[in-house]
């Protein structure tokens, strides 16, 4: 593993299914985020880490959770998906709350 | 609210010279990014400033003004693979970062 991964690349999912979207990390970065990314909007944070065994809300996180049960892992559920969830996903990372961030290659998910 | 200003899109010529703005109106700010976005690609780090003035780095220079809550990128020597979104970010006083919608490069021969 280099960097951040992601998985899965894409997604078609039946409205109402729960989805785990899988993130892993290698560089040992403390904080980790969630983004989504649609069409005209800037990215928007659903939740962050700030480091293993805390998480917080960001700016859209109805109808979603996280866990970060240790410095490498970021997995983001979706509990019951809705249309409106459909988007691309990025998982990213920094070595903590200030730098830069670095992204994982994204997971486009479609919710019918 | 918090509010990143960026023109949607741009096009410009191979070779030439072409500035990307950006404005903020952020509940702080602890420094402001720009990042480059391939199509269906990660966004990738290029610069960062958080002093007023300009940070040149190869063909790429991105400059600050706090004080009018105004940045830019500048680009030169455009080459065909520059054509890309160019995505600001600022990152205010929670230390989250508020992202523009990107602007859209469009180079042409």
């Amino acid at each position: 593993i280099a960097g951040i991964t992601q998985a899965p690349t894409s997604q078609i999912l039946a409205a109402g299914r729960r989805m785990t979207l899988r993130c892993t990390q290698d560089m040992r970065h403390n904080a980790m985020y969630w983004y989504r990314q649609d069409l005209g909007l800037g990215l928007r944070l659903i939740h962050y880490s700030n480091t293993a065994g805390t998480t917080g809300k960001g700016e859209v996180p109805d109808g979603y959770s996280v866990s970060r049960a240790n410095t490498d892992d970021f997995p983001l559920t979706l509990a019951s998906a809705v249309p409106s969830q459909t988007s691309v996903y990025f998982c990213a990372s920094s070595p903590g709350g200030e730098g830069e961030q670095f992204f994982g290659p994204g997971t486009r998910l479609t919710v019918l | 609210g918090q509010n990143i200003d960026q023109p949607t899109e741009m096009t410009a010529t191979e070779g030439a010279i072409v500035q990307i703005n950006c404005t903020y109106q952020t509940s702080g700010f602890n420094g402001l990014f720009w990042y480059q976005q391939h199509a269906g690609e990660a966004p990738t780090f290029l610069s960062y400033n958080v002093l007023d003035g300009l940070e040149e780095k190869g063909r790429f220079s991105s400059f600050l003004s706090r004080s009018k809550g105004y940045s830019y990128l500048l680009l030169k020597e455009l080459q065909m693979k520059d054509s890309a979104s160019y995505l600001c970010a600022v990152r205010d006083s929670n230390y989250q970062l508020i992202w523009g919608a990107g602007t859209k490069l469009i180079i042409k021969p």
